[in-house]
């Protein structure tokens, strides 16, 4: 099964830096969403981009999408303590299964 | 979003018994539900999908008679893990979606399983 890869596996910044987390896959999607989850608690929907979208916004995260290089990325401005968590890509094919990436821990020092 | 619970948030038990965990769906119908399982630090792992009264079907590598999966409702799943053991301890979260979620997944809040 296709398995998204996320960049870096771990991230630590100063509040108020910029924060920004990649992930790749390997085959062909219907779209890919980023989820966070706190420590030992359930996920967060963050934001969804279809394969025919390029960039997508929300609030302080900013996501883009490259299909021709089945990459992904999301970043996360001026961040803050309470952003500290753990993010998770996820791709959707046709079925609608969700395919997670390994996910990137992010500290963020106040 | 969408609201998905799960219930127990945690639990505890013996070597050998049955622990069954239910996912609720409590403000959408959830035609399809998954249940994944999640090591500490890790990503999360898809072990099966639901499809509301129909059987599960299960990822490669899931024992479906250890794991039971039932969906017999738009708004209720359950895992059973039967003869649970210490290898069993993981975090196991569900989700939900249906047709009016847009292809979005709303997840429960997860249920922590320490088999002792």
């Amino acid at each position: 099964s296709q398995q998204g890869e996320e960049d870096p596996q771990a991230l630590s910044i100063q509040e108020g830096e910029n924060a920004t987390m990649n992930c790749s896959y390997k085959t062909s999607i219907n779209n890919l969403q980023w989820y966070r989850q706190n420590s030992g608690r359930g996920l967060v929907h963050l934001i969804l981009i279809r394969s025919n979208e390029r960039e997508k916004h929300s609030g302080r995260l900013r996501v883009t999408l490259d299909t021709s290089k089945k990459s992904s990325s999301l970043l996360i401005t001026a961040s803050r303590a309470a952003d500290t968590a753990s993010y998770f890509c996820a791709t959707t094919n046709a079925g609608n299964m969700l395919t997670f990436g390994g996910g990137t821990r992010l500290m963020v020092k106040p | 979003g969408a609201v998905v619970s799960q219930h127990p948030s945690r639990v505890i038990c013996k070597s050998g018994t049955s622990v069954k965990i239910e996912c609720r769906s409590l403000d959408f119908q959830a035609t399809t539900m998954f249940w994944y399982r999640q090591f500490p630090k890790k990503s999360l792992m898809l072990m099966a999908t639901s499809n509301e009264g129909s059987k599960a079907t299960y990822e490669q590598g899931v024992e479906k008679d250890k794991f039971l999966i039932n969906h017999a409702s738009l708004t209720l799943s359950t895992l059973t893990v039967t003869s649970a053991h210490p290898e069993d301890s993981s975090f196991y979260i569900c989700s939900a979606t249906g047709l009016l979620a847009g292809g979005t997944q709303y997840f429960g809040p997860g249920t922590r399983l320490l088999v002792l």
